[in-house]
């Protein structure tokens, strides 16, 4: 069975620190997202990539970055965490298919 | 500017009667329109698409439905299962790109 999984489901960090969301792929998909869910805000890009250290900004990049060393790993930094940044996130990849597989998020806290 | 629209934030109705979940959309360069479900605590899963091509498409209970002079699909269930109380998200990409712009979701509630 395809999967995308995202190391964490729950995490906790302080204002200030940097942290590092992890999401890898069984699928050998070319194309990697980093979105965010928020209460009535739907699902909004923060960045993606559609091959090994290519990345392009989404709609929200701002206090965030990524990273892509290996075709199957995707990594979402956040440089220094704000409360504003609480938020889920979800992972998703895909290869020319016209759908995303998602992983089943991770739900940041940041106090 | 929200390029994807999903104006009722909920939903609700009685298990066994038909559910419709509406979505609107602006850009014209939208060629495929997709419908997510997602359970609070996991990730979206993917329900049922439609090419701009076609009109309606159908999957079980769920058929989508496609008016391109309207800019307006619909997704439709028949019956309704309590199960099916979710979030529903309408996404929509346009042709040479892999991004989906997504609506801001519709909470279905059936209701036993």
């Amino acid at each position: 069975d395809v999967k995308v999984t995202q190391s964490s489901r729950y995490l906790v960090k302080r204002t200030g620190e940097k942290v590092f969301l992890e999401c890898v792929q069984d699928m050998d998909h070319e194309n990697m997202f980093w979105y965010r869910q928020d209460p009535g805000l739907g699902l909004r890009l923060i960045y993606f990539s559609y091959d090994v250290k290519m990345k392009e900004k989404g709609d929200i990049p701002e206090g965030y970055s990524v990273s892509r060393e290996k075709k199957e790993r995707f990594s979402l930094i956040l440089e220094s965490a704000s409360t504003n940044q609480t938020s889920m996130y979800l992972c998703a990849s895909n290869m020319g298919s016209y759908g995303y597989t998602f992983g089943s998020g991770t739900r940041l806290t940041v106090v | 500017d929200q390029q994807v629209k999903q104006n009722s934030p909920s939903l609700s109705v009685q298990e066994g009667r038909i559910s419709i979940l509406n979505c609107d959309y602006t850009n014209s360069m939208f060629d495929y329109f997709l419908w997510y479900k997602k359970y609070p605590a996991e990730g979206p899963t993917f329900l049922i698409s439609i090419s701009s091509i076609k009109d309606k498409n159908e999957d079980g209970r769920f058929t989508v439905f496609l008016n391109k002079s309207a800019k307006h699909l619909s997704l439709h269930i028949v019956p309704s299962q309590p199960g099916d109380s979710a979030v529903y998200f309408c996404a929509a990409k346009r042709g040479g790109s892999e991004k989906l712009v997504f609506g801001k979701g519709t909470k279905l509630t059936v209701n036993p």
